[in-house]
């Protein structure tokens, strides 16, 4: 069972590049990375997936070393709206209880 | 529905009743998941349905929880003689089937806040 750690808060201003960090030492070799968004009162929203080497879409970047032991996703330019948990997932379509979603990062965006 | 959706949205109930909680995924996913989330904390995984495969219950915390899923259809989750440890948000969500082994990009319902009294 592929296990996270990720950084329990993080403050950031307006503008800014915020990335998040996800450690996940024994990952799988069959296992993807996926990051979530929560916002409070809402179920998590999907942000982004990978599975080596860098994935982009509209909203963030997602950064995966060779040895996939670590990811990290990049916001660009975060705004107030922005503030929310964010979860690193690791897991494959072995089991869906592989699938588990760790305490999440709160992330603080201040104007 | 454009999305999944969950009822009730909020359910107070008194310790021992039984409660059931809904589920409508995104038409056309075959994959559903159940997850609890106590406050403050992750997501917890309860319960996965793929398509007519045998659901995985392997993170149903006890035998007082159950689920059922209707072809690729609604879901109930249902908690029998609940206990205050069972207060939480219940999240459910769907996906279509992977088509590679671990592509996972899950839609989540707004969920059900459950308060056992």
């Amino acid at each position: 069972l592929a296990k996270t750690t990720q950084p329990i808060s993080m403050d950031s201003y307006e503008g800014q590049e915020v990335n998040i960090t996800c450690s996940h030492n024994n990952i799988a070799t069959n296992d993807y990375i996926t990051w979530y968004q929560q916002f409070p009162s809402q179920g998590p929203r999907f942000i982004i997936q990978g599975y080596k080497t860098k994935v982009t879409n509209e909203v963030a970047s997602l950064f995966i070393p060779a040895d996939r032991k670590s990811s990290t996703l990049s916001l660009p330019r975060v705004s107030l709206s922005d503030t929310a948990v964010y979860y690193c997932l690791v897991g494959s379509s072995g089991s869906a209880r592989q699938l588990t979603f760790g305490s999440g990062t709160q992330l603080t965006v201040l104007p | 529905g454009a999305g999944v959706s969950q009822s009730p949205s909020n359910k107070v109930t008194e310790k021992g009743k039984d409660v059931e909680l809904r589920c409508d995924p995104i038409s056309g996913h075959t994959a559903l998941y159940w997850y609890r989330q106590r406050l403050g904390q992750g997501l917890e995984f309860l319960i996965y349905f793929q398509g007519n495969s045998a659901p995985d219950k392997s993170g149903l915390p006890s035998d007082r929880f159950s689920a059922e899923r209707t072809g690729e259809s609604v879901s109930t989750l249902t908690i029998q003689r609940t206990q205050q440890e069972d207060s939480a948000v219940y999240l459910c969500a769907s996906s279509f089937t992977p088509r590679l082994a671990g592509e996972h990009e899950q839609y989540f319902g707004p969920g059900t806040r459950l308060t056992v009294t």
